[in-house]
């Protein structure tokens, strides 16, 4: 049973737009979130995090926000270059469990120039 | 550089046949851990661990076994591979506290017949 998802398996954006990436999890005790940019071809790099203590994250041009009633988070990219076309996993994970990570199933971003 | 590296890239193999792929990383991480990705599953995980000899199941150990004799080796081993098993495989490592990021090896992309 798939504790992660992210039900939008692509989505596509003009240059200089905002992105915004969308994962729900049903675990109520996940604690911990990650978001995580694919290119073919390679693993996943590290993208930005979020504890359940907070409901926000910027890096740079990228904000994660976290929605714990509705156990909902969402990531914004602006403003978005051709260089962020990928695909992008949210993770979740109980921290105080021995750190099992759950991934969701992936969105593909493709920004258009 | 500090890595983590996945080998062999590519394998082709038969049913039952043992195999194991190696993972290293040089970052003196304690965790470690595997994952497998399939189309519409996203990454899922196989097993991880915590510190030398310190093993745990992830989400889908079935037919995998792992080892953690050091810090910086975490073989992944399959004893009789079955087709079930053809996947993409990705090793990853991360400090032991926050923040939780992993870092990924390139991944192998094995293939049973």
């Amino acid at each position: 049973d798939q504790q992660v998802k992210q039900n939008s398996p692509s989505l596509s954006v003009q240059e200089g737009r905002i992105s915004i990436l969308n994962c729900d999890y049903t675990n109520s005790m996940f604690d911990y979130f990650l978001w995580y940019k694919k290119y073919p071809a390679e693993g996943p790099t590290f993208l930005i995090s979020i504890s359940s203590i907070k409901d926000k994250n910027e890096d740079g041009r990228f904000t994660v926000f976290l929605n714990k009633s509705a156990k909902h988070l969402s990531l914004h990219i602006v403003p978005s270059q051709p260089g962020d076309s990928a695909v992008y996993f949210c993770a979740a994970s109980i921290t105080n469990t021995g750190n099992q990570f759950y991934f969701g199933t992936g969105t593909s971003l493709t920004v258009i120039p | 550089e500090a890595q983590v590296t996945q080998n062999p890239r590519y394998l082709i193999t038969v049913t039952g046949k043992k195999l194991t792929v190696t993972c290293s990383q040089n970052m003196n991480h304690e965790y470690m851990s595997w994952y497998r990705q399939d189309p519409g599953l996203g990454l899922r995980q196989i097993y991880y661990s915590m510190n030398v000899e310190v093993t745990d199941k992830g989400d889908v150990p079935e037919g995998y076994k792992v080892s953690r004799k050091e810090k910086r080796n975490f073989p992944l081993i399959l004893e009789s591979p079955s087709p079930n098993q053809t996947s993409l495989y990705f090793c990853a490592s991360r400090l032991a506290g926050i923040p939780y990021e992993q870092y990924f090896g390139p991944g192998t992309r094995l293939t049973v017949t």
